[in-house]
């Protein structure tokens, strides 16, 4: 079946750096997703990318799809400690598709 | 609160016990998807209905798992016989077809075979 690799697995940083974790696939999605997950919640959308290459926003956070449709990236910019929790990258094959999750990378801030 | 809501939050049960838990889906969701998430590892896809209908079950959904959705609304799932290796967080799921694609994820059920 699709697998997504997900890296870093973890990362330590310090409040106000930038990050970038970043997802591979081993086929082709139409849809990559980046969700945040915190300690006994469920995943929460941050970012939806529908078309190879493309780029967008969503306040401190930016993701672009692959253009070989195989990868996608995340950065965090200016890191504050809300942003503590794991991220998790995703795919679908089609927008109602079931949604395949990588094995998360956990954020963790040093005071 | 008009999220998707599951009950319950918790449950720890010995080995061999029946569970069961409910996924109330945000209103007029048609879709709602079951997940499983076990310890360090991202969300599996188990099964999903459009309305009343279940439309597609993964490997992962034995034959010691039921799910059901009745009347197109909540749907409950369901472990019979559990083992230790069902231990997981249970994740539902939901979303509007027509107006909007994301999936809605709730706060799961915990569950803890012991």
């Amino acid at each position: 079946g699709q697998q997504l690799n997900q890296s870093p697995q973890s990362m330590f940083i310090q409040e106000g750096e930038d990050v970038s974790m970043n997802c591979t696939s081993s086929s082709i999605f139409n849809t990559w997703l980046w969700y945040k997950q915190d300690p006994g919640e469920g995943p929460v959308l941050l970012i939806a990318l529908y078309k190879a290459g493309e780029l967008t926003s969503n306040g401190r956070l930016t993701a672009q799809f692959g253009i070989t449709r195989k990868d996608s990236f995340l950065n965090i910019s200016a890191s504050i400690p809300s942003d503590v929790g794991i991220y998790f990258c995703a795919g679908q094959l089609w927008r109602d598709d079931k949604i395949i999750f990588g094995k998360g990378t956990r954020l963790h801030i040093l005071p | 609160d008009t999220g998707v809501s599951q009950n319950p939050r918790h449950k720890i049960t010995k080995r061999g016990q029946n569970v069961t838990f409910r996924c109330d889906p945000i209103s007029e969701h048609n879709r709602l998807y079951w997940y499983r998430q076990t310890l360090g590892q991202g969300p599996e896809f188990l099964t999903y209905f459009q309305n009343e209908a279940q439309l597609e079950k993964s490997r992962l959904l034995s034959d010691r798992f039921s799910a059901e959705r009745p009347k197109g609304s909540f749907s409950t799932l369901e472990i019979q016989r559990t083992e230790q290796g069902d231990s997981a967080m249970y994740l539902c799921a939901s979303r509007a077809r027509q107006t909007d694609e994301t999936q809605y994820f709730g706060p799961g059920t915990r569950l803890l075979v012991l």
